[in-house]
């Protein structure tokens, strides 16, 4: 059974820094695409980031592009997320999500709630 | 970007009706669209890809059709288990997008 399980969500100040970790289990994590994607409260889906499977290709959305990185170990199974300069309008659940084929965000992880406010 | 319209904004439907939802892109995306249906306080589900391509495990009452700019999802009869909100999402080309959604409620 794929599992995605997202950690590392927190409260953090306007300004602030956090690293959001994403533990994959249950399918070859090094032979797929990842991808983080957001909710602010109440609100819609938007996507933040794309990791292809090797790490080479990287792409991010306008609104966090230079403030966030995202990374993979591919030998720990793991995505992570460093956000930087962190604002208010960066307060969401953020999940991790994989990509098949061709076949965007076919598994899901449960969310981590980042909170950005003094 | 391309943007991504979906309508109507919420949708109130009984039992056993036939539901369609409408999701439009500001430029040709091909056929690079999915749905996905997302209850409270859950992740969402995948339901649909390449605009008409069911997901494994989900229901045949879910369809999909369209290319272009122009897609629908069909709910052909709703169950109480599919009052949710529904998301589409183009990934022809970065940055992907996401419709505004779509909530299904029960008249």
């Amino acid at each position: 059974e794929v599992q995605l399980v997202e950690s590392g969500g927190d409260l953090v100040q306007p300004g602030g820094s956090l690293r959001l970790s994403c533990a994959a289990s249950g399918f070859t994590f090094s032979s797929y695409e990842m991808n983080w994607v957001r909710q602010a409260p109440g609100k819609g889906l938007e996507w933040v980031s794309y990791m292809s499977s090797s790490g080479r290709t990287i792409h991010y959305a306008d609104s966090v592009k230079g403030r966030f990185t995202i990374s993979r170990d591919n030998a720990e199974n793991s995505l992570y997320l460093q956000m930087n300069s962190l604002r208010a309008e960066d307060t969401a659940v953020y999940y991790c999500a994989r990509t098949r084929a061709m076949v965007p965000f076919d598994n899901w992880g449960q969310g981590t709630l980042v909170t950005v406010s003094s | 970007d391309i943007q991504m319209t979906q309508s109507p904004s919420t949708l109130s439907a009984s039992v056993g009706d036939r539901v369609t939802i409408t999701c439009r892109a500001s430029q040709s995306i091909s056929s690079g669209l999915a749905w996905y249906q997302q209850k409270p306080g859950k992740a969402p589900n995948l339901l649909i890809y390449k605009a008409s391509s069911l997901e494994s495990g989900v229901p045949s009452r879910f369809s999909g059709s369209g290319s272009g700019t122009e897609f629908t999802l069909t709910i052909s009869s709703l169950q109480f288990d599919d009052f949710a909100t529904y998301y589409c999402q183009q990934y022809n080309s970065y940055s992907w997008t996401f419709g505004q959604g779509t909530k299904v409620e029960i008249k």
